[in-house]
């Protein structure tokens, strides 16, 4: 069974440009989140899907950063324009309906604003 | 303001020791708490959930306890093993099952053969 995967894997970019991050949940699970972590900081979670709907979107830091997950599958994390602060390693995680207390991570996408 | 303590500093021990992690929290009352292992690029792996209503809870060489009075719970790996060197991250959920998780910022576990 594949696991969530991420993709890039890393990206460079300067400040002001567009980024976007993607998500592919294992296959079946409707919970899929997005959490980040800051250099020398925690895990920390930003939004919460299930299939298509945004369940929980408290933790994005502002409107800078979009969240999308069409159709259910997939999810995207857009940041435009990004600044510097926005570096960090974006993790997505994803879950079946019903079993939410353990979590399944991608590897992170390791994103670096210059 | 909700906080999760973990020992900042890395943890090193002899093979075929027992390590224990800690994971002290304040102004928080989680319904469950959960123990993650993150390796060096990769995103943390499941390990262990303990509920608010469960003292302890094994997992072949892991366990966990959970003291909701002293807002504490101790990870121990037992007969440690070098595979077992990572980073082991705290995690607690509020609400159960609802996964708006508060993690820790993690203990760095190095088993030295």
């Amino acid at each position: 069974e594949a696991g969530v995967t991420q993709f890039p894997s890393h990206s460079v970019i300067e400040k002001g440009q567009t980024v976007t991050l993607r998500c592919d949940p294992i296959s079946g699970h409707d919970n899929l989140y997005w959490y980040r972590r800051v250099m020398g900081k925690e895990i920390k979670f930003l939004l919460h899907f299930v299939k298509e709907s945004k369940q929980d979107e408290s933790g994005m830091p502002n409107n800078r950063f979009l969240a999308e997950r069409t159709g259910g599958t997939y999810s995207t994390l857009k940041v435009q324009p990004a600044e510097l602060e926005d570096s960090g390693v974006y993790f997505c995680a994803s879950s079946p309906l019903g079993t939410e207390e353990k979590l399944f991570f991608g590897s992170g996408t390791q994103l670096s604003v210059l | 303001s909700q906080k999760i303590e973990q020992n900042s500093e890395a943890l090193n021990i002899q093979e075929g020791k027992t390590a224990t992690l800690t994971c002290n929290y304040t102004n928080y009352s989680p319904a469950y708490l959960q123990w993650y292992r993150q390796d060096p690029g990769r995103g943390p792996v499941f390990l262990l959930l303990i509920r608010e209503n469960e003292k302890e809870k094994r997992k072949e060489r892991l366990k966990v306890t959970f003291d909701t009075t002293l807002k504490q719970s101790l990870f121990h790996i037992t007969a440690s093993q070098p595979a077992d060197s990572a980073t082991y991250l705290c995690a607690l959920d509020p609400k159960g099952g609802y996964q708006k998780v508060t993690f820790g910022t993690g203990t760095k576990l190095q088993v030295i053969p």
